[in-house]
């Protein structure tokens, strides 16, 4: 059964360094996301991306944030300075939206980002 | 807010019994998810149900739709230790460009 690919897994990063979070959505999915999750908190929306563009983003996805599908198969998230307070797991997600709008996202199992 | 309500925030069992957790929301909806996370680890995706759909079944699990109450439950039957897990309904209004908003879930801790 297909599958939403990240890696890595782990990740352990110093303030103020570039982290990029890799993702491989589903291979016939046009509908791409990321969320996060501080530990103990909410899943908490990111940013949406589709036809190579951003769809919708969320007031935490800031400047400091941004996406790119730079082939036809990755889909990522760069942090451009990290601060400590982006330490959580970062999911991204794909679906493929049906006729009928139907929504499915299939998540990935996560990169769990340290800072430092 | 728009994302569903669960309830109860957490939920204990033995090993065979039956587990219910409901779901409330605000507004019309398109339809409504139900999603499972294990400790620290991914979502997993259940089960969807259509505005239209009252009931829906898919191995041990069973998802009711009342769009009157605007509630919905989620039955696993005979429960087993791997379902402990924290389970969340997701509401699409089918207004958004899809990002979809989760609850604080359901913490279900099922005791061998």
């Amino acid at each position: 059964e297909p599958e939403v690919t990240q890696t890595p897994s782990h990740q352990v990063t110093q303030m103020g360094q570039e982290v990029i979070l890799r993702c491989v959505p589903i291979s016939n999915h046009l509908y791409f996301y990321w969320y996060r999750q501080i530990l103990g908190q909410k899943v908490e929306f990111l940013v949406s991306f589709y036809n190579n563009e951003i769809s919708e983003k969320s007031e935490i996805f800031d400047d400091q944030f941004s996406v790119e599908r730079p082939d036809g198969s990755n889909f990522t998230l760069k942090i451009r300075s990290t601060k400590l307070e982006d330490s959580a797991m970062y999911f991204c997600a794909s679906s493929q939206r049906t006729s009928g709008g139907i929504n499915e996202q299939f998540f990935g199992p996560g990169t769990r980002l340290t800072v430092l | 807010s728009q994302q569903g309500e669960e309830d109860p925030q957490a939920l204990s069992i033995q090993e065979g019994e039956n587990a219910t957790m409901n779901c409330s929301y605000k507004t019309s909806i398109n339809n409504l998810q139900w999603y499972r996370q294990n400790s620290g680890r991914g979502l997993v995706h259940l089960i969807l149900i259509r505005s239209n759909e009252r009931e829906k079944h898919s191995g041990r699990l069973r998802v009711t739709l009342d769009t009157s109450k605007k509630s919905s439950s989620l039955l696993i039957t005979a429960s087993r230790a791997a379902d402990t897990a924290s389970y969340f309904c997701v509401v699409d209004y089918g207004g958004s460009q899809g990002n979809l908003i989760f609850g604080k879930g359901t913490k279900l801790s099922v005791k061998p």
